[in-house]
């Protein structure tokens, strides 16, 4: 099993719509979650990081934690095209630097495409 | 602004020849910096954990006498690839974390990445 998984897609959603990504993980120990946001060629840039079960809402997103079944997604309300993009989930076993913890383990990432 | 940034973007070498890598952190004092290696169409995969003064961590299968880290200071980790060779080419991008309890303790900040071609 590996250890963090998405759907590589690709995930097409007309303009207007919700966009739902989702990301499973296998370490119970994990105890950070981030979600990042790639464009072709460039570097990933961070939409936003949840450590306690439930929601977390940023703008229009809305990213969800389950520890329980290690789980963990993310929700874009009314997609726009420039939200196209790869859309990678990251998995920290600690939730700071400290104790040397820190070691994010990438999915492969799923590819959003918003019609528009 | 970039807090943290790497340079060259992008680089081209002729097979054989060693390529540096600059990560520098602009805004903290970045006591760790990770490098990593990215496939096209694949996630990014760590290559090495580098804390300053010390000697990098590198990951199952990542050859630590073809990839040197330097973590000279706390604000600039390089990367060098020796004899580099066309399966080499790829995207590597850096990012780097404060102490704990600085502030720049819970987010990795990313570099702009530097593709390599090796031909």
């Amino acid at each position: 099993q590996k250890e963090v998984e998405q759907n590589s897609g690709p995930l097409s959603v007309p303009e207007g719509a919700i966009a739902s990504l989702n990301c499973t993980y296998s370490d119970r120990g994990s105890q950070s979650f981030f979600w990042y946001r790639q464009y072709s060629g460039k570097s990933p840039e961070l939409i936003m990081f949840i450590y306690s079960n439930g929601d977390k809402e940023d703008g229009r997103f809305t990213a969800q934690l389950n520890k329980a079944s290690q789980y963990v997604s993310l929700l874009i309300r009314d997609s726009q095209p420039s939200d196209s993009a790869t859309y990678l989930c990251a998995v920290n076993k600690g939730r700071d630097s400290g104790g040397s913890n820190y070691k994010l383990t990438f999915g492969k990432g799923t590819l959003l495409t918003v019609n528009p | 602004g970039a807090v943290v940034s790497q340079h060259p973007s992008r680089v081209i070498c002729k097979s054989g020849t060693s390529v540096k890598i600059e990560c520098r952190s602009l805004d903290f004092q970045a006591t760790t910096m990770f490098w990593y290696r990215q496939f096209p169409k694949q996630s990014l995969m760590l290559m090495a954990t580098s804390n300053e003064g010390s000697k990098a961590t590198y990951e199952q299968g990542v050859e630590k006498d073809k990839f040197l880290i330097n973590h000279a200071s706390l604000t600039l980790s390089t990367l060098t690839v020796t004899s580099a060779h066309p399966e080499d080419s790829s995207f590597y991008i850096c990012s780097a974390l404060g102490d704990k309890g600085s502030g720049w303790d819970t987010e990795a900040f990313f570099g702009q990445g530097t593709r390599l071609t090796v031909v």
